[in-house]
């Protein structure tokens, strides 16, 4: 079992639908949660930082994360032409010296106009 | 402005060469990272390094080699023992090597053996 797993997609709306994203992971060590955005050829992006179980919000974007479930969510409202990329999810251990990001494979979203 | 930067943008290589991925930044940040990138696979940690002249291997960096001679220099070398080198590589940086120091990415550079 991969540690995180993300659909891979590709996920097609209309503009102006509401977006979510997922990600599943299964060791319970990881404490933060990162959503990431990635242009076409371009380096990906943070979006969207959050520090153990709960939601956040951030204009049209929100972040869940429910550690009893080992699930984190990404919901786009009103989603525009401009929010098409690829979404990864991220996460990282707490405490002693791992300093990595453990990724997920991304999910590729396009916003039909 | 501040920033990383990579070059080049686009590499094409012979198969049993060397070559070296250039990443430079601006931000002053101790901690800097080489990730690479394949179609459905994620980003995989190949080296990082928390301070000048310090480096660790990440789960990837068999075929690979790096220096951090200069805080804002983290040169990658791609070697010819790195069997399936083709693939999108992509540096970053944080601040220090707290779990809740955002990593920067720079743009990357997309490596291509021929």
């Amino acid at each position: 079992q991969k540690e995180v797993e993300q659909d891979p997609g590709p996920l097609s709306v209309p503009e102006g639908a509401i977006v979510s994203l997922n990600c599943t992971y299964s060791n319970s060590a990881f404490q933060y949660f990162m959503w990431y955005r990635q242009y076409s050829r371009k380096g990906p992006e943070l979006l969207m930082y959050t520090y153990s179980s709960g939601n956040k919000e951030d204009g049209r974007f929100t972040a869940q994360v429910d550690k009893s479930s080992k699930y984190i969510s990404l919901f786009i409202r009103d989603s525009q032409p401009s929010d098409s990329a690829t979404y990864l999810c991220a996460m990282r251990y707490s405490g002693g010296s791992n300093y990595k990001l453990t990724f997920g494979k991304g999910t590729l979203l396009t916003v039909n106009p | 402005d501040g920033g990383i930067t990579q070059s080049p943008k686009y590499l094409f290589r012979k198969e049993g060469q060397n070559v070296t991925l250039s990443c430079e930044q601006n931000l002053n940040h101790d901690a800097m990272y080489w990730y690479r990138q394949d179609p459905g696979q994620g980003l995989r940690l190949i080296y990082y390094s928390q301070i000048v002249n310090d480096f660790q291997k990440g789960d990837i960096a068999e075929g690979y080699s790096v220096s951090r001679e200069k805080k804002e220099s983290f040169p990658l070398t791609v070697t010819s023992a790195q069997k399936n080198p083709t693939a999108f590589y992509l540096c970053a940086s944080s601040i220090g090597d707290r779990p809740y120091n955002e990593q920067f990415f720079g743009p990357g550079t997309r490596l291509t053996v021929l």
